[in-house]
């Protein structure tokens, strides 16, 4: 079993609605959260940062984390076709050497206008 | 602000065929990755550098080496190409070691025949 699940989707969705989307994890000490989008052919770009449990707002853009449910989400308002991208869920935990960022498969948003 | 360089963009080399990706990054991160993401199987870890002048492997480092050349530059060898190693790489650099807010680079598009 992966460390962090997503999923694949594709999610479609028509603009102006809102995007939802959803990592789960088994690692407990997890405890940076990100979010990065990537358009095809780029690199992943960081979207939202969390620390700990908690919401995050930047934007259009909400980050939540649910530790005690291991499960952290990402909410896009007014979504508009330019949010047409794959999104990728990532984490990772300090630990006594270096923690590596684990990151989820990516699920593919589609916003038809 | 040019983030994290890398070169080249895309490259197709012969089985058996040495080659050398480049990064650099300009955000005196301490932290630096090779990352390769192939359909369906998400970002993979190759090698990390948490500090320079160390350097470690990563989920998949077999077929490769890595250099921490400096703060700025850690540089991947593939000495001898397999058809196996046709992915795209991405580099990444990180303030820390944990990899939280990890940036990356636009990605080389490598394919190996």
């Amino acid at each position: 079993q992966k460390e962090v699940e997503q999923d694949p989707g594709p999610l479609s969705v028509p603009e102006g609605a809102i995007v939802s989307l959803n990592c789960t994890y088994s690692n407990s000490a997890f405890q940076y959260f990100m979010w990065y989008r990537q358009y095809s052919r780029k690199g992943p770009e960081l979207l939202m940062y969390t620390y700990s449990s908690g919401n995050k707002e930047d934007g259009r853009f909400t980050a939540q984390v649910d530790k005690s449910s291991k499960y952290i989400s990402l909410f896009i308002r007014d979504s508009q076709p330019s949010d047409s991208a794959t999104y990728l869920c990532a984490m990772s935990a300090r630990t006594d050497s270096w923690g590596k960022l684990q990151f989820g498969a990516g699920t593919q948003v589609v916003v038809t206008p | 602000n040019a983030g994290v360089t890398q070169t080249p963009k895309f490259q197709v080399l012969k089985t058996g065929q040495s080659m050398t990706l480049q990064c650099a990054q300009d955000m005196n991160h301490n932290s630096m990755y090779w990352y390769r993401q192939d359909p369906g199987m998400g970002l993979r870890l190759i090698y990390y550098s948490a500090s320079e002048g160390t350097t470690d492997k990563g989920e998949v480092p077999n077929g490769y080496n890595v250099s921490r050349l400096n703060k700025r530059e850690f540089s991947l060898r593939l000495e001898s190409a397999a058809p196996s190693q046709t992915s795209v790489y991405f580099c990444a650099s990180s303030l820390t070691g944990t990899g939280e807010q990890a940036f990356f680079g636009q990605g080389t598009r490598l394919t190996v025949v």
